[in-house]
């Protein structure tokens, strides 16, 4: 199947500094992609739609100018926690839709997750 | 807007057992999917079974199946046979036909006894 890789798997760092995740598609072109947060022991909760080429679509509380999105090219989009603060902290985690092919199927493939740690 | 509930916080069940795993849905939606996926410690999100609204015949693959009531907005995941690789968290979503965007339910954690 599909591949998606996110990177780095684990991260910590400052309150107030920047972290930047990535999310590849390895094996396939995404036009699409999404960002989710996990907290602890909770679901998944949709906060990008990532769409390749144009501006991210923010979902209903997410701040934009503090998770920039960047879909700069069809295998890679990039997530972005701008002055981290500890209530950042979080599992981040991206999926991807194919060209053509996960909408038609309704799946879509995930990345493994990246743990933010700030402190 | 459409929301996705799992009743069952934690559920378990004894190795070669059956164990069917709740979930419904409010959508004023006439086309979209269900979904269940899986979460195991590794944190990767693996795809159990997929139905389509449209389809009556209930989705199955392998030890895995659910029963769609789309008049009820129900859709319970039934797994046969549970394997100790079974244990983890399995989320129920749903995707709108017309758009990727999934809304997860909040999680039913499987764990699965010798």
């Amino acid at each position: 199947g599909a591949v998606v890789s996110q990177h780095p798997s684990w991260v910590i760092c400052k309150s107030g500094t920047s972290v930047k995740i990535e999310c590849r598609s390895l094996d396939f072109q995404a036009t699409t992609m999404f960002w989710y947060r996990q907290f602890p022991k909770q679901s998944l909760m949709l906060m990008a739609t990532s769409n390749e080429g144009s501006k991210a679509t923010y979902e209903q509380g997410v701040e934009k100018d503090k998770f920039l999105i960047n879909h700069a090219s069809l295998t890679l989009s990039t997530l972005t926690v701008t002055s981290a603060h500890p209530e950042d902290s979080s599992f981040y985690i991206c999926s991807a839709r194919g060209l053509g092919g996960g909408s038609v199927t309704g799946e879509l493939f995930f990345g493994e997750g990246s743990r933010l740690t700030v402190l | 807007a459409q929301t996705v509930t799992q009743s069952q916080p934690e559920m378990s069940v004894q190795e070669a057992e059956t164990v069917t795993l709740s979930c419904t849905y409010d959508t004023s939606e006439n086309n979209y999917y269900l979904f269940w996926y899986k979460q195991p410690p590794s944190r990767q999100m693996i795809l159990v079974i997929r139905q389509e609204a449209y389809k009556q015949q209930n989705a199955t693959e392998n030890r895995f199946s659910v029963n769609f009531q789309k008049a009820a907005k129900s859709f319970s995941l039934k797994i046969s046979d549970s394997q100790l690789g079974d244990t983890a968290m399995y989320f129920c979503a749903f995707m709108n036909y017309n758009t990727d965007k999934l809304i997860f339910g909040t999680g039913t954690r499987l764990q699965v006894f010798p």
